[in-house]
């Protein structure tokens, strides 16, 4: 399955502390993206790495990718009670066009 | 700022009734996704345009699922007859090649 599975499948902090998510995959990609949903929304995208980088940063966040453990993280630093959301890692594979596919999500929860 | 639009963003519908969800993509975006939604399968792409052409539709129900875009400024998902298990959230996003997605706020459709 191209589908990326993430870990945990919920986070619970408070604020100030950092939040971690990992996501893991099976298949070649071409980018791996980052997507955040609020409650009753779209989702929102958050940040793109591509396959030959490593590391890239976005304000409070950053995400890793090693592509020979196909893994990659996401870490918001300093959260806040606005950064609850679900946040989803998708793939664009490189035999799938510019079709993604989204992994399950960690849901985020973010104590005032 | 340019957002997609996605028509009703709430449908309440009977067994066996046609339902037709709409969207408006961001102008200047060449590639139109429909996505659907749940807790159980989470979030599947059911087909996606390009320049109003059909790529793909693999992830349709072709039986009872069309997708069209009858202009570039509006796609239409389509399913008749509805049933039950169709309910879900449609998500409409758009973009252009190898670009992050931006999607809309979704249709919540409940067949009942």
């Amino acid at each position: 399955s191209q589908q990326g599975e993430e870990d945990p499948q919920a986070l619970s902090i408070q604020e100030g502390e950092n939040a971690t998510m990992n996501c893991s995959y099976k298949t070649s990609i071409n980018n791996l993206q980052w997507y955040r949903q609020n409650s009753g929304r779209g989702l929102v995208h958050l940040i793109l790495i591509r396959s030959n980088e490593r590391e890239k940063h976005s304000g409070r966040l950053r995400v890793t990718l090693d592509t020979s453990k196909k893994s990659s993280s996401l870490l918001i630093t300093a959260s806040r009670a606005a950064d609850t959301a679900s946040y989803f890692c998708a793939l664009e594979g490189k035999s799938s066009g510019d079709k993604l596919t989204f992994g399950t999500g960690t849901r985020l929860a973010v104590r005032p | 700022d340019a957002r997609v639009t996605q028509t009703p963003r709430h449908k309440v519908t009977e067994m066996g009734q046609e339902v037709t969800m709409r969207c408006q993509p961001i102008l200047g975006h060449n590639t139109v996704f429909w996505y659907r939604q749940t807790m159980m399968q989470g979030l599947e792409l059911l087909a996606y345009f390009r320049n109003r052409a059909p790529l793909d539709d693999s992830g349709m129900p072709k039986d009872r699922f069309s997708a069209e875009m009858p202009d570039a400024t509006l796609a239409t998902l389509k399913i008749q007859p509805s049933e039950p298990r169709d309910s879900a959230v449609y998500f409409c996003a758009s973009g252009l090649v190898q670009l992050p997605q931006h999607f809309g706020d979704g249709t919540r459709l409940s067949i009942l």
